[in-house]
């Protein structure tokens, strides 16, 4: 049972836009920022989206963050097949004083 | 540019002590971050193990209670992870990575399997 709540899993065909909801309570995403991770089959992974919307360099602005309470999302527009991955979110735990994972979602592009 | 590369046994006995390193190229840990752990279980999501900085301050899973033991070498540009008294439950892909608010640089893995 991950302390950050992410759907299982999640759809779309290329060229849709998708998100992806991750919730936390009032000692995570409540009072710290988000960030969101990619995870290619067979590779480690890798940072998408920190402070809840920025993006590292070489991320493209198709992926989009936003967080609201104590809930975030990422947005995918334009859905390729290379999306296909699973997506976790994170943050500090002010309770546990620690990072807290979501339980990751398996994004499928049809 | 900045590398981060775990090695150590990929097999661990029931009981004894599970023992990484990684070392970072590219970039010296006494210039700043923190250095942390974070460990997916096959076929499951990521848990924070936790982490140091070159300081030598660390934090971890209080759910791995006094199991884990956090290090760091600046001679050698590495941090070392010792997990006590093993069990199954600690098979796992062991990665380590660099922490500045969000882990922005990831090594590779290493599958570590417990088991007799």
């Amino acid at each position: 049972q991950s302390i950050l709540t992410q759907p299982p899993s999640a759809s779309g065909t290329p060229g849709q836009r998708v998100t992806i909801s991750c919730s936390g309570s009032s000692s995570n995403l409540g009072s710290n920022t988000a960030n969101w991770y990619q995870q290619l089959p067979g590779t480690a992974p890798k940072l998408l989206i920190y402070s809840n919307n920025q993006r590292p360099s070489g991320v493209p602005d198709r992926f989009s963050g936003s967080k609201s309470g104590a809930s975030a999302s990422l947005a995918i527009s334009g859905l390729q097949s290379e999306d296909e991955a699973d997506y976790y979110c994170a943050a500090w735990d002010d309770s546990l004083s620690g990072v807290v994972f979501g339980g990751g979602t398996k994004l499928t592009v049809l | 540019q900045v590398q981060l590369q775990e090695s150590g046994p990929g097999l661990v006995k029931p009981s004894e002590t599970l023992s990484l390193d990684c070392f970072v190229s590219g970039y010296s840990i006494r210039s700043g971050y923190h250095w942390g752990w974070i460990r997916q279980p096959p076929g499951k999501g990521l848990e924070w193990i936790g982490y140091i900085h070159h300081t030598g301050s660390t934090s971890h899973n209080a759910s791995l209670k006094s199991r884990v033991t956090i290090s760091v070498d600046t001679s050698k540009n590495q941090f070392s992870l010792k997990l006590s008294s093993v069990t199954a439950a600690d098979t796992a892909v062991y990665y380590c990575a660099r922490y500045g608010a969000t882990f922005d640089l990831w090594g590779q893995g290493t599958m570590v399997t417990v088991s007799s």
